[in-house]
C-alpha cells in the first residue's frame, strides 16, 4: 500500500515560536495532500487541502496566515504553525493521494505541545 | 466542515463478543470508508465501499454501504483484545475530500 511519513513525530516548543511539520509520500507521487488536526478524544478535522504547485484551500475557520501550507513537490508538503500558542497544541495528521492511489493514505501524525 | 454522526460513542465488550457500529449523514457520499486509529497513530484503512448496498468483508470485519448512500455500518465478529482502538467512518466525495465520523471507542475486556 501507499506509505506516508511525517516528521517530526512529536515536538515541544515555546509559545511564540514557529514549528514546521513535514509530510512525505514515500512510494507514490502525491498530487494532493490534506492536513488534519485532532484534539484528544475527538475526530479528525480537515484544516486544508493542497495540490502540488498551487495554493492550499483552507477550511472555514482555519487561519491561512497562522497555518502556512506548502506543497512544492509531488512527494512533500509542509505545515508551518506560525507564532504557536498553547491552544495550537494538538495532533496534526497529513494524508496524501495521487496517481495510482484511489483514496487517502494517512501519515502517523505529529504531536505538538506548545508551552 | 461536515461531520458524520457515528454511534455508539464508546463500547466496552467482553472478548469474543460481536461489535456493531454505524455512521449516518445528511449528505450523500460516493464512497464510504472505515478506519481504525490506535493511540498516537494515524488512521489505518480497514474497508472501503464503493456502491450503494455493497457488503464487504475483511477477515472478521464486515461493512455495508447503505442503500440511501447516507449511511454505513461496521461489524466486528468474535472480538479480540487487539481490536481495541477508535473506529472512524469517513464519507468520500469526488475530488477525494473526506468527512470523518465522530468515532467509536472500542474497549475489549479479556
Amino acid at each position: 500500500g501507499a506509505v506516508v511519513s511525517q516528521h517530526p513525530s512529536w515536538v515541544i516548543c515555546k509559545s511564540g515560536t514557529s514549528v514546521k511539520i513535514e509530510c512525505r509520500s514515500l512510494d507514490f507521487q502525491a498530487t494532493t495532500m490534506f492536513w488534519y488536526r485532532q484534539f484528544p478524544k475527538q475526530s479528525l478535522m480537515l484544516m486544508a487541502t493542497s495540490n502540488e504547485g498551487s495554493k492550499a484551500t483552507y477550511e472555514q475557520g482555519v487561519e491561512k496566515d497562522k497555518f502556512l501550507i506548502n506543497h512544492a513537490s509531488l512527494t512533500l508538503s509542509t505545515l508551518t504553525v506560525t507564532s504557536a500558542h498553547p491552544e495550537d497544541s494538538s495532533f496534526y495528521i497529513c494524508s496524501a493521494t495521487g496517481q495510482g492511489v484511489w483514496t487517502q493514505y494517512f501519515g502517523p501524525g505529529t504531536r505538538l505541545l506548545v508551552l | 466542515g461536515q461531520q458524520l454522526n457515528q454511534s455508539p460513542q464508546s463500547m466496552f465488550i467482553q472478548e469474543g463478543e460481536d461489535v456493531s457500529m454505524n455512521c449516518t449523514s445528511s449528505s450523500i457520499f460516493n464512497t464510504w470508508l472505515w478506519y481504525k486509529q490506535e493511540p498516537g497513530e494515524g488512521p489505518v484503512l480497514l474497508i472501503a465501499l464503493y456502491k450503494a448496498g455493497e457488503l464487504t468483508s475483511n477477515g472478521r470485519l464486515t461493512a455495508q454501504f447503505g442503500i440511501t448512500r447516507k449511511d454505513s455500518f461496521l461489524n466486528i465478529s468474535a472480538s479480540i483484545p487487539s481490536d481495541v482502538g477508535i473506529y472512524f467512518c469517513a464519507g468520500q466525495l469526488p475530488g477525494n475530500q473526506f468527512y470523518f465520523g465522530t468515532g467509536t471507542s472500542l474497549t475489549v475486556i479479556p
